[in-house]
Formats: C-alpha cells, sequence, structure tokens
C-alpha cells in the first residue's frame, strides 16, 4: 500500500520568510496530493491540492509542487505570518485510499 | 451553512464500557470516513463508507465499529476491546470515494480513559 513520508516534523521561521514541507509517496498509482492545516483542538482544513496531471497550483501565498517521476510534492507557503502557525499535513491518494504523512508543526515567530 | 459536525468534543470511557461517537454532515456527501489520530502521527483509517448500508474496514479497525444507516450519519462505537481507545478522532466525508475528491473534516471528538 501506499506510504507517505513527510520532512520536516518541526519547522520555525521569522515571519516574513518563506517555508518549505516536503513529501515523498511509494505508489506511482497516486493521482491526488490534498494539503491540510490543523490548527489546535480542530479538524483538519484542506487549503491546496493538486492532481497528477498538473506540476504546479498556486493560490495566493501558497503553492504546491509535484514531481511524478521523483514521487515527490512539496508546499511552499510565502510571507509566513503568525497565523500561518499550526500543523500542516500532506496525504496522497488513488481513488478511496488516502494516506496521510505524520505532519509538520509550523512555527511562526513575530 | 455546510458542514460536518462531531459530538461530543471531549468524551471519557470507563473500563469495560462502549462508547459512541456521532458525525452527522449536510454537504450531500456520498463517502465517509473515520480516523484516528495520535500525537505526533498522521491520520490513520478506521473505517468508510462508501455509500448508505455499506461500509469496509481500514487500517486500524479492530475495536471498532460503524453504521450507515442514513446517508448524513455516520456513528463510530468504540467497543471495550479497544485496549488504547485515548485518542482525537475525526470524521470526515467527500463527494465519493472513487473520483480523489477532498476529503472534509470535522472539529473532532477527543477520548480519554477515567
Amino acid at each position: 500500500g501506499e506510504n507517505v513520508e513527510q520532512h520536516p516534523s518541526t519547522l520555525s521561521v521569522q515571519e516574513g520568510d518563506s517555508a518549505v514541507i516536503k513529501c515523498t509517496y511509494s505508489d506511482s498509482a497516486s493521482n491526488y496530493f490534498p494539503w491540510y492545516k490543523q490548527e489546535l483542538g480542530k479538524g483538519p482544513q484542506l487549503i491546496i491540492d493538486i492532481r497528477s496531471n498538473v506540476g504546479e497550483k498556486k493560490d495566493q501565498r501558497i503553492a504546491v509542487t509535484l514531481n511524478k517521476t521523483a514521487k515527490h510534492f512539496s508546499l511552499h507557503i510565502t510571507e509566513t505570518q503568525p497565523e500561518d502557525s499550526a500543523v500542516y499535513f500532506c496525504a496522497a491518494s488513488y481513488g478511496n485510499d488516502m494516506r496521510f504523512g505524520a505532519g509538520t508543526r509550523l512555527t511562526v515567530k513575530p | 451553512d455546510g458542514g460536518i459536525t462531531q459530538s461530543p468534543k471531549y468524551l471519557f470511557r470507563k473500563e469495560g464500557q462502549n462508547v459512541t461517537l456521532s458525525c452527522e454532515q449536510n454537504l450531500n456527501h456520498d463517502a465517509m470516513y473515520w480516523y484516528r489520530q495520535d500525537p505526533g502521527q498522521g491520520l490513520r483509517l478506521i473505517y468508510y463508507s462508501q455509500i448508505v448500508n455499506d461500509f469496509q474496514k481500514g487500517d486500524i479497525a479492530e475495536g471498532y465499529s460503524v453504521s450507515r444507516e442514513k446517508k448524513e450519519s455516520f456513528p463510530l462505537t468504540v467497543t471495550s476491546a479497544q485496549k488504547n481507545p485515548t485518542a482525537f478522532y475525526l470524521c470526515a466525508s467527500s463527494m465519493d470515494s472513487m473520483r480523489n475528491q477532498p476529503q472534509h473534516f470535522g472539529d473532532g471528538t477527543r477520548l480519554s480513559i477515567l
């Protein structure tokens, strides 16, 4: 089955800097890659997703890149703000099988 | 506003007791899911349901049971057979489970042992 690895587990950046979180997956059949943001005591919220026929997608300060050959995808957050502090999860999916990474705790210091 | 509602937010279980976690959605989604989240770990799938009156085991179904009698409801029972039930439980739904649709999550139920 699919296995998703996520790095780093914790990330601390200064406000205004960029943050990058990387994930690798093992199943080449995976074709849908969502990213979720989870705040303390809440459920994960979808922030951006990408499908396997696309290499990059942007939404304001957030971008995701996908390298299908290398089986890795990354989340890029530019101009970070304190409210970006949260746990971020990547996931890889094929059909009804969605596998999640272990999460990255991002701290943005003012 | 459409969404997923989980209740209660906090739940305590005594030894040998079964407890049921509620999950309701008004998004008209066909598929629903239950995940368990432990500190420092990703989400692990307990059960999922693609359609009313049908459900499948996920990776860690032992000690849990579900039902799907209505499209909008997917309750999870944590039975006494689950020896380590302390965790954060998340319910999710998606439009369907076969076309790689995003999953929408509720705000979870935190279960603890008394």
